[in-house]
């Protein structure tokens, strides 16, 4: 049974500090792993999908790597901003087509002025 | 393009109640999944619609809970009767392709307090 985890449960850094959330998952045999953010009563933001092939997906800011061997994705948020201060949520793809995501609890992101 | 859209964004019902959830996925995506975050747990999968056809419903937690998609357009979850812990967030995500090289669009949410 796929487990993610995701540590810290809550991180708080001042503005301009490199941010970098961990995700680690327990079966290497995923499809994908998607990054979201989610924003307090808001849904789930897309930030990177990284294919299994995939060692890394960068977006501006963003970097995501990936290292299937170990069961570990990281997530990389260069110089932050109040504006990133959100739940950042780490899913793995599994089943048939690997649509099917595992949820990791999320890590709580302060970013503080 | 118009988002992925969940109705209602809140409801409160009574214990023994019955309560139907609405998603609208993106225009065009075949693929529909519900979703669902009960209080203190991870995101948990419900279930996987292709057009009007269930693909996966192995996260549906029991018999009181009943999906359907019509016409392969927009999808229902009905939970007849409510209880305690079905409250939390139950979201509804589209995609267009099935397949592990496309991501999702997640909607916002509906958040159900069960009393």
């Amino acid at each position: 049974k796929q487990e993610v985890t995701q540590i810290p449960a809550a991180l708080s850094v001042p503005e301009g500090e490199n941010l970098v959330l961990n995700c680690s998952f327990t079966d290497s045999a995923i499809y994908n792993l998607q990054w979201f953010r989610q924003d307090p009563g808001k849904g789930l933001t897309s930030l990177l999908l990284i294919q299994s092939s995939q060692r890394e997906q960068t977006s501006g800011r963003l970097n995501a790597s990936l290292d299937k061997s170990s069961g570990r994705s990281t997530l990389y948020i260069a110089a932050s901003q109040p504006g990133d201060s959100a739940t950042y949520l780490c899913a793995v793809g599994r089943g048939a087509a690997g649509n099917k995501l595992t949820f990791g609890g999320g890590t709580r992101v302060l970013v503080k002025p | 393009e118009a988002g992925v859209t969940q109705f209602p964004s809140h409801s409160v019902i009574e214990k023994g109640q019955t309560v139907t959830l609405r998603c609208d996925p993106i225009s065009g995506h075949d693929n529909l999944y519900w979703y669902r975050r009960v209080m203190g747990k991870e995101i948990k999968f419900l279930l996987h619609f292709v057009k009007e056809s269930k693909q996966d419903e192995s996260g549906m937690p029991n018999n009181r809970f009943l999906a359907e998609r019509t016409g392969g357009t927009y999808s229902t979850l009905k939970v007849q009767p409510a209880e305690l812990e079905d409250s939390g967030v139950y979201f509804c995500a589209s995609s267009q392709f099935s397949g592990f090289n496309y991501g999702y669009t997640f909607g916002s949410g509906t958040r159900l307090t069960v009393v």
